[in-house]
């Protein structure tokens, strides 16, 4: 079926290091949007990907879209310790019109 | 910015009963309801896609007798998970998609089942 796999699982950090999850998709995505859950919070919008090959920029927080639409990245600059939580790609299938989450990575930073 | 709005934030039910879920868009049109699951630690899983005015699409292994999924209106979905049982306690997330295929997260729904 149709999947998006994330790695790392885990990621155990200093404060100050930087940080990055992948995620890669089966089949070509329409979008990939990125999420930050906090523990005992709902997931929170990040952003939005759509163009083939963007990147975005949020301060610490740099986003790329691949130019095959099937792979995805997130890296963080210099970590604070806010930045602690769980991170979720979601890829919009295409022609399925189906939002399919990877399996997260968890952040965790040493202060 | 759009919101969508999600009736009970957390509910406690004894095995067996029967428990509504309510999410609604509140200044946008949904014509299609995503509902997820996430079991702690886990990722959300797509339990069923929901489209304003027909039956919903349910993903494999969701038990679409179980999870009654109803879309009447533009800006209301419902979920019920009848006869609850223990293994039913999760987060229940519903997505609302907007304009330009946009989606917005409701706020969700924690279910205890004792």
């Amino acid at each position: 079926g149709q999947q998006v796999m994330q790695i790392p699982q885990y990621q155990h950090v200093q404060e100050g290091e930087d940080f990055t999850t992948y995620c890669n998709s089966s089949t070509t995505l329409s979008n990939i949007q990125w999420y930050k859950q906090r523990p005992g919070g709902h997931p929170v919008f990040l952003i939005q990907l759509v163009k083939s090959g963007e990147v975005k920029k949020q301060k610490r927080l740099t986003f790329q879209f691949g130019e095959a639409k099937k792979n995805s990245s997130l890296h963080i600059t210099a970590t604070q310790t806010t930045d602690v939580g769980t991170y979720f790609c979601a890829g919009l299938i295409q022609g399925a019109q189906k939002l399919v989450f990877g399996q997260g990575t968890r952040l965790t930073i040493n202060p | 910015g759009a919101v969508v709005s999600q009736h009970p934030s957390r509910v406690i039910c004894k095995s067996g009963t029967s428990v509504k879920i309510e999410c609604r868009s509140l200044d946008f049109q949904a014509t299609t309801m995503f509902w997820y699951r996430q079991f702690p630690k886990k990722s959300l899983m797509l339990m069923a896609t929901s489209n304003e005015g027909s039956k919903a699409t349910y993903e494999q292994g969701v038990e679409k007798d179980k999870f009654l999924i109803n879309h009447a209106s533009l800006t209301l979905s419902t979920l019920t998970v009848t006869s609850a049982h223990p293994e039913d306690s999760s987060f229940y997330i519903c997505i609302g998609v907007g304009e330009q295929e946009t989606q917005y997260f409701g706020p969700g729904t924690r279910l205890l089942v004792l």
